[in-house]
């Protein structure tokens, strides 16, 4: 099993500053990886797929890059409805797995 | 609209059955991989199970092979988990996605399982 593991655990910001969020996995995942952002009560919502292609609607500030086993989520300026939780997924191998997640709370 | 709607959670005791229902729309599931995800109360995300379009590949998490299964009809756009002697680490909010890496998820449905 490929052991995701994403850093840090929560990340306190202000809005309007830049964030980076990492995300290594236990053996080479090539591209096969996607970050999702979850809101309390509700559903995660997909960010990335691919390693850094953005899904259907998501705003430009967010953008994903890395291959093999080390990648990043980065923010450009965050939002006010950007505080939530990230997590990192690899589907090049079978059990798709998670990383544990990156909460990012208001400063 | 592309959507996900899950049904079928619900209450039950150690040992006994339930069977969730995953539902698609603004879009055909028979070209795809279809899954189910779970998320623990206050943890993280855990993936559960997945098909292939063709029903000729199944994959299961360790923690649940032998006790659920996953098909799904694609003329109904659907897809079904079907969980037996559940446990009570089975607990969580189950979630329907589309494709390996989710790219559409659902609402979500809460399975308690609590003697």
């Amino acid at each position: 099993e490929i052991v995701m593991t994403q850093s840090p655990a929560t990340l306190s910001v202000s809005p309007g500053e830049r964030v980076t969020l990492s995300c290594r996995a236990s053996q080479s995942v090539s591209s096969e990886l996607a970050w999702c952002q979850q809101k309390p009560g509700q559903g995660p919502r997909l960010l990335i797929y691919g390693a850094s292609t953005r899904a259907a609607g998501v705003p430009a500030r967010f953008s994903g890059s890395g291959s093999g086993t080390e990648f990043t989520l980065s923010i450009s300026s965050l939002q006010s409805e950007d505080f939530a939780v990230y997590y990192c997924q690899q589907y090049d191998h079978w059990p798709l797995t998670f990383g544990g997640g990156t909460k990012v709370e208001i400063k | 609209e592309v959507q996900l709607v899950e049904s079928g959670g619900g209450l039950v005791h150690p040992g006994e059955s339930l069977r969730l229902s995953c539902v698609a729309s603004g879009f055909t599931i028979s070209h795809i991989w279809m899954g189910w995800v779970r998320q623990a109360p206050g943890k993280g995300l855990e993936w559960v199970a997945s098909m292939k379009n063709d029903g000729s590949e199944r994959k299961y998490v360790d923690s649940v092979k032998g006790r659920f299964t996953i098909s799904r009809d694609n003329d109904k756009r659907s897809l079904y988990l079907q969980m037996s002697s559940l446990r009570a680490e089975d607990t969580a909010v189950y979630y329907c996605a589309k494709t390996n890496y989710l790219e559409v998820w659902g609402q979500g449905t809460t399975v308690t399982v609590s003697s």
